[in-house]
């Protein structure tokens, strides 16, 4: 069936370094990707979004890239903000229209001033 | 005004105590979904809802039950809270006309807290 794999965490960085979030997934067919964000005490928020491979998710200074060959949608930013401390979850929906997002972990990052 | 909303926010209860998490939309769309979120698990479907005559289990549906009263308006119900269900529950919807991209979208509440002591 479909998985979506995440990265560890706690993730603690400092402000302005840069940031990676790996995501992998085990799909047939061709699924959407996601990356969600929940920031403290709220729902999630979709972040950025890929179709289909190659296609590349951006929002915010956030960008992560659809790699169908090596199944992967790792999330990168390339200077983070003490406001980015969040929790983030890489998702996807299967073809065939099922109708379910299938997440991963999520993982929890958090940027020290 | 929020589009997803969830009633309570927070709710402590008893073990055997039955519970009805509320959720409402206002953006019009058709599907709706329940989800818990556990620490280091993610978020895990509940149950779904097409329309108001299609409702369907998700992977962890034992132990809740669910009613789509209007397009608007999705319940979830535990009949018999046991510990185990003390997790963050949430709400989210999708629409299901239009681009396959608009479809996968989801929009979520703001989530309920359950206690079960």
């Amino acid at each position: 069936g479909n998985s979506v794999t995440q990265m560890e965490g706690p993730v603690t960085l400092s402000e302005e370094a840069f940031l990676t979030i790996n995501c992998t997934y085990t799909a047939t067919g061709y699924p959407s990707l996601f990356w969600y964000v929940q920031y403290p005490g709220e729902g999630l928020q979709l972040l950025l979004k890929a179709t289909k491979a190659d296609d590349k998710g951006s929002n915010k200074g956030f960008e992560a890239t659809y790699r169908k060959e090596t199944t992967s949608f790792h999330l990168e930013k390339g200077s983070v903000q003490v406001s980015d401390s969040a929790v983030y979850f890489c998702a996807l929906y299967g073809s065939g229209n099922t109708g379910k997002l299938i997440f991963g972990q999520g993982t929890t990052l958090q940027v020290k001033p | 005004d929020a589009d997803v909303t969830q009633t309570p926010r927070n709710r402590i209860t008893k073990t055997g105590k039955r519970i009805m998490l509320e959720c409402s939309q206002t953006k019009g769309h058709d599907r709706m979904y329940w989800y818990r979120q556990d620490p280091g698990l993610g978020l895990r479907l509940i149950y779904y809802s097409f329309d108001v005559k299609d409702i369907n289990k998700g992977e962890i549906s034992d132990g809740y039950s669910v009613s789509r009263q209007a397009q608007a308006k999705f319940s979830l119900s535990l009949e018999s809270a046991i510990p185990n269900q003390t997790a963050l529950y949430f709400c989210a919807t999708s629409g299901d006309r239009g681009t396959v991209t608009l479809i996968n979208e989801q929009f979520f509440g703001p989530g309920t807290r359950l206690t079960v002591l």
